[in-house]
């Protein structure tokens, strides 16, 4: 099983550039998470989605968007890239029962310069 | 008060000892706690999960004080590959499964 697969693994952006960060799972999950990662901090959730054609607002979601047409996949779209966006991007999903295990994909790192 | 306080570290300990981190959290309506363990640059995996009072798995145990908010995780008999960080999260009272994390507690176990 691949699990959660996340696109590109690192990416470099201009200021004012745009880009689509690709996440797709092979489990079925109904569950869908984005998570950004600065240095030496914790997970915040961006956005999430409780199934195909639901998502919803995290914690930090200005200046991302997201859509889920499939229950496979689930991609976050940023435009405009500013620099306060280099992180490391976490894809997550988990199973029917949302108190379940998440399982993380391996991240896409960007820098925005 | 942030919704889930974790002490960040480091903790340096040496191999075969006995290391516990707590986390704490806000949210009184929180139902499921989770231990994650990151490698660096590497994703989180599930270390743990607990739902009731605690669990416990090989040399890690986690405990969770509902009274008081917190949730422990003891790592008996440190091995050099239990150098890692780890994060704590919960679930709050909503059924969408939105998970709040900690910033981490950096762990270094050496020789």
């Amino acid at each position: 099983n691949a699990g959660v697969t996340q696109t590109p693994k690192f990416r470099i952006l201009k200021i004012g550039q745009s880009m689509t960060l690709q996440c797709t799972q092979d489990m079925n999950h109904n569950y869908m998470y984005w998570y950004r990662q600065d240095p030496g901090m914790g997970l915040k959730l961006i956005y999430y989605s409780v199934g195909a054609g639901i998502t919803d607002k995290g914690e930090v979601p200005n200046g991302y968007n997201v859509s889920r047409s499939t229950t496979e996949d689930f991609p976050l779209r940023l435009e405009l890239a500013a620099p306060s966006q280099t992180s490391v991007y976490f894809c997550a999903s988990s199973s029917i029962n949302p108190q379940e295990t998440q399982y993380f994909g391996p991240g896409t790192r960007l820098l925005v310069l | 008060r942030k919704e889930v306080e974790q002490d960040p570290g480091p903790f340096n300990v040496p191999e075969g000892a006995t290391v516990a981190f707590n986390c704490t959290y806000s949210n009184s309506a929180s139902q499921s706690f989770f231990w994650y363990r990151q490698d660096c640059r590497k994703e989180p995996k599930l270390l743990m999960s607990v739902y009731s009072s605690g669990n416990e798995d090989g040399r890690f145990t986690a405990q969770l004080n509902r009274a008081s908010q917190y949730i422990s995780l003891l790592i008996r008999d440190s091995k050099l590959s239990d150098s890692a960080t780890y994060l704590c999260g919960n679930a709050g009272g909503t059924s969408y499964g939105k998970l709040t994390f900690g910033q981490g507690t950096i762990l270094t176990v050496h020789p």
